[in-house]
């Protein structure tokens, strides 16, 4: 089946410093979304991607559509302790009604 | 609005205990959901509805029931609890997934199998 993943699976960076996450899908996505969840929170949207090769930037996020639709990522310039937490990407799921098949996530700590 | 309304928060079972995990949504969503998040696994698709009387199974569906009588509300029922069941539970809902709508979560219950 369908399998998303997703690297690092954590990662520490001092304040100040870039973060990046990848993802990676096991099949061609018609589209990409990113989720954020704080600590003890639940996940909520960031961004969604279409396009092949897309690029979009939300202040200090950056994110990216691989050219072939199967990977992505998610850039963080400067990180802030605002930043932490576990990011995930997630593409549609065409054996499961296009319901999101989710990354394992990559968990931001920022250390002050 | 409230958004996705989840019900309870926090939840410790027996093994073999029965229960059924609440959730509601009031912005009219077609589409509703149910993950688990276990620590390095990231969501997994446990079962989800694309309407009122419709369901279907995700990834990991065994040992959880569903039912979806009314667009607002899509219970999460476990029969005989398992430990291996230990998770956090989150319910989403979106709009269609026809050009793949955001997902909205609600706040999740914390369930743990004894």
């Amino acid at each position: 089946g369908q399998q998303v993943m997703q690297i690092p699976q954590y990662q520490h960076v001092q304040e100040g410093e870039d973060f990046t996450t990848y993802c990676n899908s096991s099949t061609t996505l018609s589209n990409i979304q990113w989720y954020k969840q704080r600590p003890g929170g639940h996940p909520v949207f960031l961004i969604q991607l279409v396009k092949s090769g897309e690029v979009k930037k939300q202040k200090r996020l950056t994110f990216q559509f691989g050219e072939a639709k199967k990977n992505s990522s998610l850039h963080i310039t400067a990180t802030q302790t605002t930043d932490v937490g576990t990011y995930f990407c997630a593409g549609p799921n065409n054996n499961a009604g296009n319901m999101l098949t989710f990354g394992g996530g990559t968990r931001l700590m920022v250390k002050p | 609005n409230a958004g996705v309304t989840q019900t309870p928060k926090f939840q410790v079972l027996k093994t073999g205990q029965s229960m059924t995990l609440q959730c509601a949504q009031d912005m009219n969503h077609e589409y509703m959901s149910w993950y688990r998040q276990d620590p390095g696994m990231g969501l997994r698709l446990i079962h989800y509805s694309v309407g009122a009387g419709i369901t279907d199974q995700g990834e990991v569906p065994n040992g959880y029931n569903v039912s979806r009588s009314t667009t607002e509300d899509f219970p999460l029922r476990l029969l005989s609890a398992a430990p291996s069941q230990t998770s956090v539970y989150f319910c989403a809902s979106s709009y269609s997934t026809a050009t793949n709508e955001k997902l909205f979560f609600g706040s999740g219950t914390q369930l743990s199998v004894l």
